[in-house]
């Protein structure tokens, strides 16, 4: 089983302002998935990360994985309201196939 | 775009009633998925299925059960609906087992929201 944890579990900014969301993963994996869900909404693929270094840049989010550390991180530049959504990530275990491991999400709230 | 539907959006259901969850996807996927999302304890996986007739335990499979008999479609059944199973349950389908990285890329429907009362 591979253990996905998020923090912060909320978080409030104001406009413009930048923030990192962080999702740590027990054991190795070899890919990692950052979703969002928007309130009363389905979650939605944001990005997918398949290597150690990855970066991808999408608007005002950037992902990267970093797999020595076991560490993902979800950046946030100059927040909109429009980026007020949850957050989660989700790593898989090659051994097991297609299973994903859902960290707990990380609400976050842009104020104007 | 690959469209998930799921049945119902709410559902009001009474303790000790059978309840079915029905999942349709339009995109010939091989793997098909429930989860149940509670606040604070984010996705936590049912059941999963590589393949008609065929199903695999999450980690909270107990009190829960599935069928695929058609590739398009997955069915979540409570035998015994119990309060503690009252959620938001999520479907999720990605294109096939043997295959890696963003092609397994889970898609999901817009949830049912299940009230046991």
């Amino acid at each position: 089983e591979l253990k996905v944890e998020q923090n912060p579990l909320f978080l409030s900014m104001q406009e413009g302002k930048n923030y990192t969301i962080y999702c740590n993963y027990s054991t190795t994996s070899d890919r990692l998935y950052w979703y969002r869900q928007d309130p009363g909404k389905s979650l939605e693929s944001l990005f997918v990360l398949l290597s150690n270094g990855a970066v991808k840049q999408e608007g005002r989010l950037m992902a990267s994985l970093d797999t020595k550390a076991r560490l993902s991180t979800l950046h946030i530049t100059a927040a909109v309201h429009d980026l007020s959504a949850t957050y989660f990530c989700a790593g898989t275990l090659s051994n097991t196939g297609n299973q994903f491991y859902f960290g707990t999400g990380t609400s976050l709230t842009v104020i104007p | 775009d690959v469209k998930v539907t799921q049945s119902s959006r709410y559902l009001v259901k009474r303790t000790g009633e059978k309840v079915f969850l029905e999942c349709v996807q339009d995109m010939d996927h091989e793997n098909m998925f429930w989860y149940r999302q509670d606040p604070g304890l984010g996705l936590r996986l049912i059941y999963f299925s590589y393949d008609v007739k065929m199903k695999e335990k999450g980690d909270i499979p107990e009190g829960y059960s599935v069928s695929r008999e058609k590739k398009e479609r997955f069915s979540l059944i409570l035998e015994s609906a119990s309060t503690n199973q009252t959620s938001m349950y999520l479907c999720a389908s990605s294109l096939a087992r043997s295959l890696g990285g963003a092609k397994n890329i889970q898609y999901f429907g817009a949830g049912t929201r299940l009230s046991v009362l």
